[in-house]
């Protein structure tokens, strides 16, 4: 069974500081990884994708399949980039289906 | 487009009720999964729906089903609620296989 791993729950930095989210991930399979961000008292949103290699305000995230990591990094945080992160996995899980697992989530807080 | 539609947004019910959650898709998709987000967690697939029958289910007791119609949208049926049931309840809407998953603004459920 695949699996998703955000080992922060909390991550405080400043205003123009880097900041970077970690997850990690465990699946026998080739995994297709996303980043999805709820703002407060928004709807949970699609950030980002791996397979797609794009850069969405900013931020960036590599899919390190030696060290079962897709970490999310933006060089220079901003106040509006605080919010909830979740990295997702999609995997196949039979029948012709496929499912997307959430971690538990990042609480990204940037101090002015 | 109005994107994925849920209703109602809140809803309080008693222990031992039951429950029934809607969710339209957006436009084009034709997938439905069903997630439970309990406070400070991912979320937590519940099922997924695919012409009009279950195709995947998570971990979830019997006791949670649903339905969908040949429109594409569907409905999460909960019955005897638990106090633990409660949580806010998203729905995804696909194209089936593809990766691009559209998220509801969810339904709150509070069990009293």
């Amino acid at each position: 069974a695949q699996r998703v791993t955000q080992p922060e729950k909390l991550l405080s930095v400043f205003k123009g500081a880097p900041v970077e989210l970690k997850c990690n991930y465990s699946y026998s399979g080739s995994p297709e990884l996303f980043w999805y961000v709820q703002y407060s008292r928004q709807r949970l949103q699609l950030l980002l994708r791996h397979i797609s290699r794009e850069s969405i305000k900013g931020f960036t995230a590599d899919l390190n399949k030696g060290e079962t990591s897709f970490h999310l990094k933006k060089p220079f945080a901003q106040e509006e980039d605080s919010a909830m992160y979740y990295c997702a996995l999609r995997a196949y899980s039979g029948a012709g289906s496929y499912q997307l697992t959430f971690g538990k989530g990042t609480k990204l807080s940037v101090i002015p | 487009d109005a994107g994925v539609t849920q209703s109602p947004t809140h809803l309080i019910k008693t222990r031992g009720q039951q429950v029934t959650l809607r969710c339209s898709p957006k436009s084009g998709h034709d997938t439905v999964s069903w997630y439970q987000q309990a406070l400070g967690q991912g979320p937590q697939f519940i099922f997924q729906y695919y012409e009009e029958e279950e195709r995947q289910r998570g971990n979830f007791p019997d006791r949670f089903s649903g339905h969908q119609f040949p429109n594409y949208s569907s409905e999460l049926n909960v019955n005897a609620l638990l106090l633990g049931d409660s949580a806010l309840y998203l729905c995804a809407s696909s194209l089936d296989r593809s990766g691009g998953y559209t998220f509801g603004s969810g339904t709150r459920l509070t069990v009293v």
